[in-house]
């Protein structure tokens, strides 16, 4: 079965400080991952996605998230944060029998304090 | 590019009416959508996969006779949620994957509320 993990339900950090949101997942074959943030009332946005290549990923509003094989980790990760960065964040990973399905974690809000 | 709309943002309804949430593709045209369901503070959950076409496929547990799908278009996809009642109020989200695409990337609309008095 492929699942992903999101240890923490929330994420403090202060303005201009690095964020870390984890995720580590669950799969039996080379993962499709993918990072989503979610903003009040609204649906997903794509951040960024690790299909194969080098294991740091770069992605939309300065985000990266590094894919590390040995520790089944996909963090997401932000060298200086922003308030508006606030938001949900979902990691997700793509079914391996069904390419269509993504399995989402269950969120980390982060809240970035000015 | 690559924008989804969902019609209506919200809607409050009452117990035993049905609602017909809409999910549009904009700029592309989608094979596939898809569409989920957010509780508060937990993730989403696919309810089915809609292809262009041809009839849903419903995910276990979804009610296909509660939640009836059609893909009538490669633009559109609408959600029915029929005899509504209070414990079908959620974050209702439908995705859209375009034609063609290489890596299953999905693209997400804004969502639809409903609210069943």
């Amino acid at each position: 079965a492929q699942s992903v993990a999101q240890p923490e339900d929330q994420v403090n950090v202060a303005e201009g400080n690095p964020l870390t949101v984890k995720c580590t997942y669950s799969v039996s074959g080379n993962p499709y991952l993918f990072w989503y943030v979610q903003y009040p009332n609204r649906g997903l946005q794509f951040l960024l996605k690790y299909i194969t290549g080098d294991n740091l990923v770069k992605g939309s509003y300065g985000f990266e998230a590094e894919f590390n094989k040995s520790q089944t980790s996909f963090h997401l990760k932000k060298p200086s944060a922003l308030v508006s960065d606030s938001a949900l964040y979902f990691c997700a990973v793509r079914s391996l029998y069904n390419f269509n399905k993504f399995y989402f974690g269950s969120g980390t809000k982060l809240n970035v304090k000015p | 590019g690559a924008v989804v709309s969902q019609h209506p943002s919200w809607v409050i309804c009452k117990s035993g009416t049905s609602v017909k949430i809409e999910c549009r593709s904009l700029d592309f045209q989608a094979t596939t959508m898809f569409w989920y369901r957010q509780f508060p503070k937990q993730s989403l959950m696919l309810m089915a996969t809609s292809n262009e076409g041809s009839k849903a496929t419903y995910e276990q547990g979804v009610e296909k006779d509660k939640f009836l799908i059609n893909h009538a278009s490669l633009t559109l996809s609408t959600l029915t949620v029929t005899s509504a009642h209070p414990e079908d109020s959620s974050f209702y989200i439908c995705s859209a994957k375009r034609a063609g695409a290489t890596y299953n990337e999905q693209f997400f609309g804004p969502g639809t509320r409903l609210t069943v008095l």
